[in-house]
C-alpha cells in the first residue's frame, strides 16, 4: 500500500527567507507524487508534480520540489517566502496502478511571519 | 471557465433527510472525484467517475450514492447519514481520465454538518 508522511505538523518562517516542506513516501514500483495546497475554506490547489525526468520539478508560484528516489522524499522549497504563503500543503502519492487513487499526507501548516 | 464548482457551499441536515450536494466542471475534463476531509485530517477518496462510469468506489457506505448525469455534472446523495459524516466533501475534476499522472482540479467543497 502507499503513504506519505509529513513530519512536520508546522513551519514557521520569517518573510523573505528560504522555506522547507518535508514528504517521505512509501510506494510499490514508480511513484508519482504531487504537491497541493489548501487555504482556509477552499478546495486543494495543485502546486507541481513529479512523472518522470529531472529531479527538480518547479512549479506554481515559485515553489520547486525535490525527487530523491535513495531517501524515498520529494521536500517542497521556496527561496524566498511571502506571507501570502501561509496555508496548509499536503504531499501525495500514487503508484502505476492505472488509476488516479492520491494518498494524501497528513499535511503541514506553513506560517510566513511578516 | 477553469473551475470546479460545488453547490450548496454550507449544508446542515437531520439523520432523516435526504439531500444532495452538486459539482460541475466545464473544462471538458473526463473524470471526476469525490473527497471527504474531516477536521485538520486529510482528504481521502470516496468515488470517480471516468467518461461518465463509475471507475473506483473505495468501499463507501450506501448511504452516500454519487451519479454522473453527463460529463460535466457530478451529484452525490446523501440519506440517513451519521454525525459522523460531518466534513468537507470535496469534488475534483481531471483532463485526460484517471491516469496516476493526471493533475486535479479540485472545488472549494461542501461543509456539511449532521445533527
Amino acid at each position: 500500500a502507499q503513504s506519505v508522511a509529513q513530519p512536520e505538523d508546522q513551519v514557521n518562517v520569517a518573510e523573505g527567507n528560504p522555506l522547507t516542506v518535508k514528504c517521505t513516501y512509501s510506494v510499490s514500483g514508480n511513484p508519482y507524487l504531487f504537491w497541493y495546497v489548501q487555504y482556509p475554506n477552499r478546495g486543494l490547489q495543485f502546486l507541481l508534480k513529479y512523472i518522470t525526468g529531472d529531479n527538480l520539478v518547479k512549479g506554481s508560484y515559485g515553489f520547486e520540489a525535490e525527487f530523491n528516489k535513495s531517501q524515498t522524499s520529494f521536500h517542497l522549497k521556496k527561496p524566498s517566502a511571502l506571507v501570502s504563503d501561509s496555508a496548509l500543503y499536503f504531499c501525495a502519492v500514487t503508484g502505476n496502478t492505472g488509476f488516479q487513487k492520491l494518498v494524501f499526507g497528513t499535511g503541514t501548516r506553513l506560517l510566513v511571519s511578516p | 471557465d477553469t473551475e470546479v464548482t460545488q453547490t450548496p457551499k454550507h449544508l446542515v441536515m437531520g439523520m432523516t433527510n435526504k439531500k444532495s450536494l452538486k459539482c460541475e466542471q466545464h473544462m471538458g475534463h473526463r473524470a471526476m472525484y469525490w473527497y471527504k476531509q474531516k477536521a485538520k485530517k486529510p482528504p481521502e477518496l470516496m468515488f470517480v467517475y471516468s467518461y461518465e462510469k463509475l471507475s473506483i468506489n473505495e468501499s463507501v457506505p450506501s448511504r452516500f450514492s454519487p451519479e454522473c448525469p453527463n460529463s460535466s455534472l457530478l451529484n452525490l446523495h446523501l440519506h440517513a447519514l451519521q454525525p459522523e459524516d460531518s466534513a468537507l466533501y470535496l469534488c475534483a475534476s481531471s483532463q485526460g481520465g484517471v491516469a496516476p499522472n493526471e493533475k486535479l482540479f479540485f472545488g472549494s467543497g461542501t461543509q456539511l454538518s449532521v445533527l
